[in-house]
């Protein structure tokens, strides 16, 4: 089973941030945060990834808790391309994902 | 850099008979995944190869799934005979290796539909 809650959906406005919620309570201190996103009828694409401090790349910013029990994916100024299922995952010491429902994010103008 | 090839993209099969899905990964990624996504659910780890061993097939069905990566770098994805609960889109992924602080890189997947 997924180790992550995600809310099933969201709504944001373009241009915008989106800020995509997800619970890890039972994340342990080796397990890193992984989040990805899957557009309609495409593969999953890999995000963005964190172990205890707060990253940033050229698609978001993960803001994680100092008590690692959850974090925040964060897209900085939406654009309709970014209507996508979004998959937070914890990830386990072999590289495995373990895919949840994910959150769907709609992007409207 | 080219991404992570798959082929076919499509492939309608009867119930009962084979088929067999090709993927080609990131040059020089040593692990190589695939997942099965049935529609409306995320993506289910098949398979993970490390090079040419394979990492982790507990959620294989081995009765009628194989899986081989002979030379550490493409990798044949086989169902013989196929059920129509097989009907998914196949998906295959590289990583540059095993273990925490890799990212996952997916191709576009196979869609199978099983009739």
């Amino acid at each position: 089973d997924a180790k992550t809650t995600q809310p099933p959906s969201m709504d944001c406005a373009e241009g915008r941030a989106a800020n995509l919620p997800c619970n890890h309570s039972t994340i342990s201190g080796n397990e890193y945060v992984y989040w990805y996103r899957q557009i309609h009828s495409q593969g999953p694409q890999y995000i963005i990834h964190g172990l205890k401090n707060n990253e940033t790349n050229e698609m978001a910013s993960l803001i994680i808790t100092e008590d690692r029990k959850s974090s925040t994916l964060i897209l900085p100024h939406a654009t309709l391309r970014d209507t996508a299922v979004y998959y937070c995952i914890v990830s386990s010491n072999t590289g495995k994902l373990i895919f949840g429902q994910g959150t769907t994010l709609q992007v409207k103008p | 850099e080219a991404g992570v090839a798959q082929s076919p993209r499509y492939k309608i099969i009867e119930k009962r008979q084979s088929v067999a899905f090709w993927c080609n990964p990131i040059s020089g990624h040593a692990t190589l995944y695939w997942y099965q996504q049935i529609l409306g659910q995320g993506p289910k780890l098949l398979i993970q190869f490390q090079n040419n061993g394979v990492v982790d097939d507990s959620q294989l069905p081995k009765d009628r799934f194989s899986a081989e990566r002979l030379k550490g770098v493409d990798s044949t994805l086989k169902i013989q005979p196929a059920k129509l609960e097989d009907s998914a889109v196949y998906l295959c992924a590289s990583s540059p290796g095993t273990g925490l602080g890799f990212g996952q890189y997916f191709g576009p997947g196979t869609r199978l539909t099983v009739t």
